[in-house]
């Protein structure tokens, strides 16, 4: 069964930083898009950032472009979200999604499985 | 930026009632639309996807229907299991819009 494990949540000051990462198991990782996703509290899904297969080509929400900055290590199936400059609105749980692909046809924006998600947030 | 629109934003419902959810575009998406199930402190489930095709091992209960702006998930039989806030989603063009949600509580 696919598992996806973020990690690197917690509580940082307005302005700060912080790294997530999510741990990839039982798929071919270097075949998949991947994704960022947040919910804040008690509000609905925001997509974040996706990155290409191959880690070559990355987007970004237009809250969080400049800001943060999504990467992947193929090697180590691991995803990351490198945040920087946080702000209030930024406080939300972040979720790790693989991309979904149906049959040979992959596709940006559809995610099919979920980690369960690591809270952040940035107090002011 | 495509903005979805849900309604109802809740509903309440019994055990065995058919339950239909829509999910309106501000502009057309084809049929690129996505259903997720979210229960309470946990992570989205993916339903269906390409507005009508239900997710491999979900049951049938669950159907989605349309194309361009409009579009509806239904729950045929409402199960103790799908109590649950539901969203819909666009892959249509970036960045990918979610909808408000729909919250299904129990009667």
């Amino acid at each position: 069964e696919v598992q996806l494990l973020e990690s690197g949540g917690g509580l940082v000051q307005s302005g700060g930083s912080l790294r997530l990462s999510c741990a990839a198991s039982a798929f071919t990782f270097s075949n998949y898009v991947m994704n960022w996703v947040r919910q804040a509290p008690g509000k609905g899904l925001e997509w974040v950032s996706s990155i290409s297969s191959s880690g070559d080509f990355t987007f970004y929400a237009d809250s969080v472009k400049g800001r943060f900055s999504i990467s992947r290590d193929n090697s180590k199936n691991t995803l990351f979200l490198l945040m920087n400059s946080l702000r209030g609105e930024d406080t939300a749980v972040y979720y790790c999604a693989k991309g979904f692909c149906d049959g040979g046809t992959c596709s940006w924006y559809l995610f099919d499985y979920w980690g369960q998600g690591t809270l952040v947030t940035v107090s002011s | 930026d495509i903005q979805m629109t849900q309604s109802p934003s809740s509903l309440s419902a019994s055990v065995g009632d058919r339950v239909t959810i829509t999910c309106r575009a501000s502009q057309s998406i084809s049929r690129s639309l996505n259903w997720y199930q979210q229960k309470p402190g946990k992570a989205p489930k993916f339903l269906i996807y390409a507005a009508s095709t239900l997710q491999s091992g979900l049951p049938s209960r669950f159907s989605g229907s349309g194309s361009g702006t409009d579009f509806t998930l239904t729950i045929s039989s409402l199960q103790p299991e799908d109590f649950a806030s539901y969203y819909c989603q666009q892959s249509y063009s970036s960045p990918p819009t979610f909808g408000q949600g729909t919250k299904v509580e129990i009667k």
